[in-house]
């Protein structure tokens, strides 16, 4: 099983430039997420969905898009790259929406924007 | 609101000495679950354990322990005679109570990196 995949690995932006950060997973999950980590916060979430078709803010959604067309894909995308979302991000699936199950996370996507 | 504090940012042991990672927490829910995480050097983040608000019984697992108390708001992490191996940045978070189908939102603690030396 490759439970949740992220592409890319690494990447260098300028900014202003834009991309989308792909996340799959083949686990049938409902729940997927977002996080972005940053030396000494911990990780925080970005944007989640509770299914196809359903998505919702986190606590830092601001500069980050994010859809669900299909249950395997989550991708995020950055409309205008700043350097303040110089950060690795990680994308996380669950089961169900209960808040009692363990989320699976990717191996992250180490971004830099110059 | 939901907040999870890890005061220790860094701990460095000696192989084979046991070390005690604090978690503390806040929450108005009274149903909720803690979770630990570990992130070796490699960076993937591995889930080590679960553990509702109803069940504060200590659990074991091989040279992991964890201590749970209402009382004190805090859910430690215990390695016994550490490994090298064990190097790693753990993280303790709490995951809010679903509202309105919200789905289970993970609330990190700023991590303790743990280095044990050889």
């Amino acid at each position: 099983n490759a439970g949740v995949t992220q592409t890319p690995k690494f990447q260098v932006l300028k900014t202003g430039q834009s991309m989308t950060l792909q996340c799959a997973q083949d686990m049938n999950h409902e729940y997927m997420s977002w996080y972005r980590q940053d030396p000494g916060m911990g990780l925080r979430l970005i944007h989640y969905s509770v299914g196809a078709g359903i998505t919702d803010q986190g606590e830092v959604p601001n500069g980050y898009n994010v859809s669900r067309s299909t249950t395997e894909d989550f991708p995020l995308r950055l409309l205008s790259a700043a350097p303040s979302q110089t950060s690795v991000y990680f994308c996380a699936s669950s089961l169900d929406r209960g808040s009692d199950q363990p989320q699976h996370f990717g191996d992250g996507t180490r971004l830099s924007i110059l | 609101a939901q907040k999870v504090t890890q005061a220790q940012t860094e701990i460095s042991v000696v192989e084979k000495e046991d070390v005690t990672l604090d978690c503390v927490y806040e929450t108005r829910d009274t149903t909720y679950y803690l979770f630990w995480y570990k992130q070796p050097p490699s960076g993937e983040l591995v889930f080590l354990i679960r553990r509702n608000s109803f069940d504060e019984q200590n659990e074991i697992s091989g040279r992991y322990s964890w201590n749970f108390q209402k009382s004190t708001s805090s859910f430690n992490f215990t390695i016994t005679a550490s490994q090298v191996v064990d190097s790693a940045v753990y993280f303790c978070a709490l995951s809010e109570l679903m509202i309105y189908n919200q789905g289970g939102k993970l609330i990190f603690g700023q991590g303790t990196e743990l280095s044990v030396k050889p």
